[in-house]
């Protein structure tokens, strides 16, 4: 069964203080893993996506890479804007066909002033 | 980017009732769209995969006779809870796959629907 895990569940940083969250998987056939960004009441919006271990993509303050067993996300310099809670999923194969999207239970981050 | 819609953004419904969620893709065609729930402070849980003419599919747990889910065009689908109880209240999110990407395919999420049965 496809497992991810994020942590720490909650981050609190001052506005300017980098920082990374967590994301720990395991999954038969990764076909790609995602990061999202969700504001309360709201669906998740997509940041990036990431193939193959090695593989960084950056976004304004964010930067995500990916080995073989987890992925981070990196904040540099982050603004109140940035609080949001990060959602990380990955994409398996299912049998029979189509993909299979596993999600995590989130960090969620509040950047103060 | 691609653009998914969803309405009502809130409901507030009796015991009973039945509610109906629409999920629409705004500028692309989607052949297969999601369903998902999630919990306070919980991960968003795949509750169906819906896929345009033909009969959605199920995750284990989830009362296809409860969640009816409808996929009649390629950029709509509904779905609706009926005899909802409290329960039933949670964050319900659709999610529409571009086809356009490839099988490494985009996800794009509505805005989500609060449903609170009373």
């Amino acid at each position: 069964e496809d497992q991810v895990t994020q942590s720490p569940e909650a981050l609190r940083l001052q506005e300017g203080e980098s920082s990374s969250l967590n994301c720990s998987y395991t999954v038969s056939g990764l076909r790609g893993l995602f990061w999202y960004r969700q504001d309360p009441g709201k669906g998740p919006e997509f940041l990036f996506t990431l193939y193959s271990a090695g593989e960084e993509k950056e976004k304004e303050r964010l930067k995500a890479t990916l080995t073989k067993k987890e992925s981070f996300l990196h904040i540099t310099a982050p603004k109140p804007e940035d609080s949001a809670t990060y959602l990380c999923a990955v994409q398996a194969p299912l049998t029979g066909g189509g993909n299979k999207l596993t999600f995590g239970t989130g960090t969620q981050l509040k950047v103060e002033l | 980017g691609a653009v998914v819609s969803q309405h009502p953004s809130r409901v507030i419904c009796k015991s009973g009732t039945s509610v109906k969620i629409e999920c629409r893709s705004l500028d692309f065609q989607a052949t297969t769209m999601f369903w998902y729930r999630q919990f306070p402070k919980q991960s968003l849980m795949l509750m169906a995969t819906s896929n345009e003419g033909s009969k959605a599919t199920y995750e284990q747990g989830v009362e296809k006779d409860k969640f009816l889910i409808n996929h009649a065009s390629l950029t709509l689908s509904t779905l609706t809870v009926t005899s909802a109880h409290p329960e039933d209240s949670s964050f319900y999110i659709c999610s529409a796959r571009d086809p356009r990407g490839g099988w490494n395919e985009k996800l794009f999420f509505g805005s989500g629907t609060q449903l609170s049965v009373l």
